[in-house]
């Protein structure tokens, strides 16, 4: 069973809806982050944030929007997608955002936009 | 050229079979290695951290050499329950996380 929890498994909205995902983790850990994933391809960085404040960035396009209201919690607010930003979004925790500390994922979050 | 580069696949192997999986890195100042295994629909999960000394958990054993910024995987006596997508990935400053493009494996009877 995963230690990061995320919500909702799947989510199927419309271009003009808004949204949230959800993301807790209760293991301590004080570096959280959001991760895209296109099918038969890698996850790939989308945000990074360290002591609930926003550290990296991957020049996501701003209808993302995350939010770290505590240092259990990770959100991330959709507004005005596209198609293509359909996806698996998956959220990770590693005790720091650091040398050797291993990422550990929650089972994601799978997206269709209409 | 990507920053992290994976043996494309898939290997297709007879259980019992041995099978190393190569990956290559080009950024010099990423810090620590990991490789992951992905089942179809679901989460990656962290199978081994990498370290330069080599390090072994049962079955697998992972390397690192940082001189040829090379890591390896290698599967001892591949049961059906190891087939699946295995992802090297390469942590650089403040928590990136960069993956490699997975290489699927496929263990049959």
């Amino acid at each position: 069973d995963t230690e990061v929890t995320q919500t909702p498994k799947h989510l199927v909205m419309g271009m003009t809806n808004k949204k949230s995902l959800k993301c807790e983790q209760h293991m301590g850990h004080r570096a959280m982050y959001w991760y895209k994933q296109k099918a038969k391809k890698p996850p790939e960085l989308m945000f990074v944030y360290s002591y609930e404040k926003l550290s990296i960035n991957e020049s996501v396009p701003s209808r993302f929007s995350p939010e770290c209201p505590n240092s259990s919690l990770l959100n991330l607010h959709l507004h005005a997608l596209q198609p293509e930003d359909s996806a698996l979004y998956l959220c990770a925790s590693s005790q720091v955002a650091g040398v050797d500390q291993p990422q550990h994922f929650g089972d994601g979050t799978r997206l269709s936009i209409l | 050229r990507k920053e992290v580069e994976q043996d494309p696949g898939p290997f297709n192997v007879p259980e019992g079979a041995t099978v190393a999986f190569n990956c290559t890195y080009s950024n010099s100042a990423s810090q620590s290695f990991f490789w992951y295994r992905q089942d179809c629909r679901k989460e990656p999960k962290l199978l081994m951290s990498v370290y330069s000394s080599g390090n072994e958990d049962g079955r697998f054993t992972a390397q690192l050499n940082r001189a040829s910024q090379y890591i390896s995987l290698l599967i001892r006596d591949s049961k059906l329950s190891d087939s699946a997508t295995y992802l090297c990935a390469a942590l650089n400053q403040g928590g990136k996380l960069i993956f490699g493009q997975g290489t699927e494996l496929s263990v049959k009877p």
